[in-house]
């Protein structure tokens, strides 16, 4: 079974550029989260999709993070305009369904703003 | 709001040692679930076990065991018979059965050969 893939691996930009990723979720999960993990810290949440509908994006930045799943799989978050504190890594998950099923996680992609 | 508060940034442990991982979080549910995940340093993130607060008996995955303290809101991780493969961050995580999994700030595990 494909693991989560997520694309580009790596990324540099200069601030108020933009810039996105992109997530390919396990077949067959409904679920999909997009994690920001900041250096030394652990992953937060910045968005819950429940197939192709938003759960959670209480904790997304709305005025220059953007995220869509369009017919319910694949996903791409984007970051418009970028500031040096994006600096991060971007985590995609899924899982089967809501409710406590296991996430599983992509390799993330590590964003340098410069 | 849930928080998750892991007091460790750093253990080391000798190869074939016992090492344990704590873990102290806060919540006013009743039902939800913990969990603890290995990131290695190339950036996957592994569950390595799962906790229901409903089950009073520890969960126990292979050299993984937890000891969990509901009252004292204490989840900490046992790692037996450490092996150098064990090596990475360890987050432990909380989830109130409305998906949105919290972590703490990590511990990063050494072991010594």
């Amino acid at each position: 079974e494909a693991g989560v893939a997520q694309s580009p691996r790596y990324k540099i930009i200069e601030k108020r550029q933009s810039v996105a990723f992109w997530c390919n979720p396990i077949s067959g999960h409904a679920t999909l989260y997009w994690y920001q993990q900041i250096l030394g810290q652990g992953p937060k949440l910045l968005i819950q999709f429940q197939n192709n509908g938003v759960v959670d994006d209480s904790q997304l930045p709305k005025d220059r993070f953007s995220a869509e799943r369009l017919k319910g799989v694949d996903s791409t978050l984007k970051i418009q305009p970028a500031k040096l504190e994006d600096s991060a890594v971007y985590l995609c998950a899924s899982s089967l369904d809501e409710g406590n099923y296991e996430q599983y996680f992509g390799p993330g992609t590590r964003l340098t703003v410069t | 709001a849930q928080t998750v508060t892991q007091s460790q940034p750093e253990m080391s442990v000798q190869e074939a040692e016992t090492v344990t991982l704590s873990c102290t979080y806060d919540t006013s549910e009743s039902d939800y679930y913990l969990f603890w995940y290995k990131q290695p340093p190339s950036r996957q993130m592994i569950l390595v076990i799962r906790q229901e607060a409903y089950k009073q008996q520890n969960a126990t995955e292979n050299r993984f065991s937890v000891n969990f303290q509901k009252a004292a809101k204490s989840f900490s991780l046992k790692i037996s018979d450490s092996q150098l493969g064990d090596a990475a961050m360890y987050f432990c995580a909380y989830n109130n059965a409305g998906n949105m999994l919290t972590f703490g700030g990590g511990t990063r595990l050494m072991v010594k050969p």
